[in-house]
């Protein structure tokens, strides 16, 4: 398994601003995940973070919008830019471990106001 | 790309029965089927995963199976408790980091 905390859990947030989501790993992965939930729907993912280069971002998914880093093979940050209120969702780190399997972290709540 | 679609949306069954969501998938370079439960507020956790060189597999209750033929799998839930009230999701991926695909995810409620 995976240890993953991710901050903030919970945020609510004014429109126009943007917030910045901490992940880290118990130990070193070499890729690291992002994904997205809205309210009722499905897990998307946004990008894939390599260490020590630039992040692969989904269709529908842009730098500007998500810039994400991964300074290190335990840690990685996803900002979201300039929100609104679309941009009210879950946010989930995520690594792969043993053998393909996908393992979450505790999530980030966000809602924009 | 891969796309997974699953089905029933929405499943109500009586405590003590079985519950069944299927799901099927587009790439035939899937290799890997893992299955998440998503309580209310909380993460996806994963419950049960098969590889393709595998048909079924079982743990407890849950049990998966995979028709790599028809490029369908299936979750199987037996003697339902309210606890497994949740969403599930079902996903595929072919390993090797490359991306997992989700399905998008069944309500199961479970009536005591």
């Amino acid at each position: 398994s995976a240890v993953i905390s991710q901050k903030p859990s919970r945020d609510i947030c004014q429109r126009g601003t943007s917030l910045t989501i901490q992940c880290q790993v118990d130990s070193q992965v070499t890729m690291m995940f992002w994904y997205r939930q809205q309210p009722g729907q499905s897990l998307t993912l946004i990008a894939t973070a390599n260490q020590g280069s630039e992040a692969t971002y989904e269709s529908g998914f842009v730098i500007d919008k998500f810039p994400i880093s991964r300074p290190n093979l335990t840690f990685s940050t996803l900002t979201v830019s300039n929100m609104s209120p679309e941009d009210s969702s879950i946010y989930l780190c995520s690594v792969e471990r043993d053998g393909n399997t996908i393992y979450f972290g505790e999530g980030s709540w966000l809602t924009v106001v | 790309g891969e796309n997974v679609e699953q089905h029933p949306s929405t499943l109500s069954v009586q405590e003590g029965d079985s519950a069944v969501i299927k799901c099927t998938y587009s790439d035939s370079a899937s290799n890997y089927f893992p299955w998440y439960k998503q309580e209310l507020g909380k993460r996806p956790q994963l419950i049960i995963d098969i590889r393709s060189n595998v048909g079924e597999k079982k743990d407890q209750r849950i049990a998966v199976t995979l028709n790599k033929t028809a490029k369908h799998f299936s979750l199987h839930i037996t003697e339902t408790q309210p606890e497994d009230s949740a969403v599930y999701f079902c996903a595929a991926s072919p390993g090797g980091y490359q991306k997992v695909t989700f399905g998008t995810g069944t309500k199961l409620q479970v009536i005591p």
